[in-house]
C-alpha cells in the first residue's frame, strides 16, 4: 500500500512561472519530509526538507509547504528554469526509524 | 570522484542466475541502503544497514540478500533472478548530523544499476 502518493505523473510549466508539485501521505506517524530531484541516468539528489513542527521551509527558489491536518505537502519553484526539468520525488519518514518512504514521482518539464 | 559508486551500471542476466550488485562509498557514513525503482511505484527499500554488524529488511526483501563487507561496502544479491526483479537499483548512504545546511536525514544516492532479467 502506497503511503506516499504523488498523483500527478507529469507537469509542464513555462520558464519564469511557478511550478507546484503536490504530495499526499497516509501515515500520521510521519514527521519529517524531503523532496528529491532526479535527472536521467543519475541518482536522486536532496533538494529541501521540512519537519512537522513547521509549516513552511524556504531555500532560494524552492519552498515546501506542509499541511499536517490534510496530510499534504507541496513544493513550489519560483521562478521555474529549464534546468529544473527533472523527476521530483517526495519522501516521508518517522524520525528515529530512518526509513524513507517515497512517492511515485512527478516529471517536471520547464518550457523555455 | 563520485561519493557513492555502483557496479555494474547495466546488467542483463537470465532467469535463475545469481547476480551481485555492489556499492561503495567514500563519504564515511555508517548507514547504507538498497532501493529499487519501478515505473509507477517510486523507490522502495529492500535492505538497510546501520553499521557493519547490523542488517535489516526493508519493504520488499523477499528474493534478495545483502552483505556489509566493510563500512564502505554494501552488496545486494539476487540468488536466483526472476523477470519481475527487472528494475533500476539504487544504493544510498546517510549519517545523522546536526549541522548547517542540508538535512540530518538526507540520504546520498549512487547513480543506479539498471538490471534486466530475461
Amino acid at each position: 500500500d502506497q503511503q506516499v502518493k504523488q498523483n500527478s505523473p507529469s507537469l509542464s510549466v513555462q520558464e519564469g512561472r511557478i511550478s507546484i508539485l503536490n504530495c499526499d501521505y497516509t501515515n500520521s506517524m510521519f514527521d519529517y519530509f524531503l523532496w528529491y530531484k532526479k535527472y536521467p541516468a543519475e541518482g536522486p539528489t536532496f533538494l529541501i526538507s521540512i519537519s512537522s513542527i513547521k509549516d513552511k521551509n524556504e531555500d532560494g527558489r524552492f519552498t515546501v509547504f506542509l499541511n499536517k491536518s490534510a496530510k499534504h505537502l507541496s513544493l513550489h519553484i519560483v521562478p521555474s528554469q529549464p534546468g529544473d526539468s527533472a523527476v521530483y520525488f517526495c519522501a516521508a519518514m518517522r524520525t528515529g526509524a530512518n526509513n524513507l518512504f517515497f512517492g511515485t514521482g512527478t516529471r517536471l518539464t520547464v518550457i523555455p | 570522484d563520485a561519493d557513492v559508486t555502483q557496479t555494474p551500471r547495466n546488467r542483463i542476466t537470465k532467469t535463475g542466475k545469481r547476480i551481485m550488485l555492489e556499492c561503495s562509498q567514500t563519504k564515511g557514513h555508517d548507514r547504507m541502503y538498497w532501493y529499487r525503482q519501478d515505473p509507477g511505484l517510486g523507490l522502495r527499500l529492500i535492505y538497510y544497514s546501520f553499521d557493519v554488524k547490523d542488517i535489516n529488511k526493508g519493504e520488499i526483501s523477499d528474493g534478495y540478500s545483502v552483505s556489509r563487507q566493510a563500512q564502505a561496502k554494501f552488496s545486494l544479491s539476487l540468488e536466483s533472478a526472476i523477470p519481475n526483479q527487472t528494475a533500476l537499483y539504487f544504493c544510498a548512504t546517510s549519517d545523522f548530523f546536526l549541522g548547517v545546511g542540508g538535512s540530518p536525514y538526507e540520504q546520498y544516492f549512487g547513480p543506479g544499476t539498471r538490471l534486466t532479467v530475461t
